[in-house]
């Protein structure tokens, strides 16, 4: 059972270019989270998603920053107009069910470089 | 609004000792608390959750403890290794349930030859 994947692992993009972070959970897990590493902090909830639902977005920034879960395929997080203070380590989790119960098991990140 | 603390932020210390590290949390209304290790630019590997009803939980030379009425979960690590050398972050639940955590900034641990 292949663990949770993340692609890129490394992308580098110019400011004001879109940036596509791809996630797939894994194999059986339905519940998908991201989360964010900025240079010399903690990681920071983002969203939470289950298939074709976003459940709860309350740490994602308010422009410019998306995410989904379609039924088929990887979770996609997707940053439109990156800026240098987009540069950071996004890390995805999955979980086969909801809430406390439930380890999560991370990807390996994806890191963001922003020129 | 949950916030989690971690101290101390780094520790060196002699392979065999064991060593505890220490986590706090403000809400005591978690679901569960988790740590986790996280090396050098990889991804984080999870080492135990304890679920609200549960005191402590045992994997290997790791023990972890949790406490809600103190809000506070510590890790033991008995007999360090050099390969233990991680950072290590524990992260309550954002209280609803959801699975959302809220991490601790991490304690960066050194353990010499």
């Amino acid at each position: 059972n292949a663990g949770v994947m993340q692609n890129p692992r490394h992308l580098v993009r110019r400011r004001g270019q879109e940036a596509r972070l791809r996630c797939s959970p894994m194999k059986g897990h339905s519940h998908v989270y991201w989360y964010r590493q900025l240079p010399e902090e903690g990681l920071k909830f983002m969203v939470y998603l289950q298939k074709e639902n976003i459940i709860d977005e309350s740490g994602m920034p308010k422009e410019r920053f998306s995410a989904e879960f379609p039924k088929e395929g990887p979770s996609i997080l997707r940053i439109q107009q990156v800026v240098r203070g987009d540069s950071a380590a996004y890390f995805c989790a999955s979980s086969p069910g909801q809430g406390a119960a439930d380890t999560q098991y991370f990807g390996p990140g994806t890191r963001l470089t922003v020129l | 609004k949950q916030e989690v603390t971690q101290i101390p932020a780094a520790l060196s210390v002699p392979e065999g000792e064991n060593l505890v590290l220490n986590c706090s949390f403000t809400d005591s209304a978690i679901y569960n608390l988790q740590w986790f290790r996280q090396d050098p630019g990889k991804g984080l590997t999870s080492l135990l959750l304890i679920q609200s009803s549960q005191r402590e939980q045992t994997s290997g030379r790791l023990n972890a403890s949790l406490d809600k009425s103190s809000g506070r979960s510590t890790l033991y690590i008995a007999a360090s290794q050099p390969g233990d050398s991680a950072t290590y972050l524990c992260a309550a639940d954002g209280s609803s349930n959801t699975g959302k955590l809220i991490f601790g900034q991490g304690t960066t641990l050194q353990v010499k030859p």
